[in-house]
């Protein structure tokens, strides 16, 4: 079975510097998704960044990037300059990549606060 | 806005009974899968359904269960309700297809149910 662990309850942060998420995860598969979801206040959860294991490139999406390391079984979040807005739960998710295409597994989530 | 909506936000159900809870996907989704998120957890895959067939479920008992409709509309339906059903129920669409190709998989904002 897969399972994602996320180390760290809760990060803290300044307003306009950098924090990196840490995951990692364990799988048998050689091609999944990896995924970073932020679930603010509200609850919805958002799709921060994706990762589709094969590409070795890390993907990065405005302030969002990842560290994809396949063969160690991780995959941080970095946040570059910090917003107040990004203050939200974030969990690293995995997905097969076939049939179950929906079908996420979650870690238990970084509690991320930015400090003004 | 992800275009997927549930219903009712919140419920507070007695032990015992039974409860319905709905979902509304993105236009074009074939794909919806729902999640139980007890407080200050990660999300939990409880099952998916595509054409209106399930198609993969989680370790939930048979008391968890679900339907899709034509219109790709879903329910999730709990019986005998015990405390520990306590949580944030999310619905979550995806295209099948879309997935393989890289699409979003888009949530709602989730239905609180309380038991007590």
């Amino acid at each position: 079975a897969q399972t994602v662990t996320q180390s760290q309850p809760e990060m803290s942060v300044q307003e306009a510097e950098t924090v990196t998420l840490s995951c990692t995860y364990d799988t048998s598969e050689s091609d999944y998704y990896l995924f970073w979801y932020k679930q603010p206040p509200s609850r919805q959860m958002i799709l921060v960044i994706r990762q589709e294991a094969y590409k070795q490139q890390n993907a990065t999406e405005n302030r969002f990037s990842v560290n994809f390391q396949k063969a160690a079984k991780s995959f941080s979040l970095k946040i570059s300059d910090s917003q107040l807005g990004d203050a939200a739960m974030y969990f690293c998710a995995y997905s097969k990549k076939e049939t179950s295409g929906s079908r996420l597994t979650f870690g238990e989530g970084t509690q991320l606060t930015v400090n003004p | 806005e992800t275009g997927v909506t549930q219903s009712p936000t919140h419920l507070i159900k007695t032990r015992g009974q039974q409860v319905t809870l709905r979902c509304s996907s993105q236009s074009g989704h074939n794909t919806v899968s729902w999640y139980q998120q007890a407080l200050g957890q990660g999300p939990q895959f409880i099952f998916q359904y595509y054409r209106e067939e399930e198609n993969g479920r989680g370790n939930f008992p048979p008391r968890f269960s679900g339907l899709q409709f034509p219109n790709y509309s879903s329910e999730l339906n709990v019986n005998a309700l015990e405390l520990d059903d306590s949580a944030l129920y999310l619905c979550a669409s995806s295209s099948r297809q879309g997935f393989y190709s890289g699409n979003t998989i888009y949530f709602g904002e989730g239905s609180w149910l309380t038991v007590v």
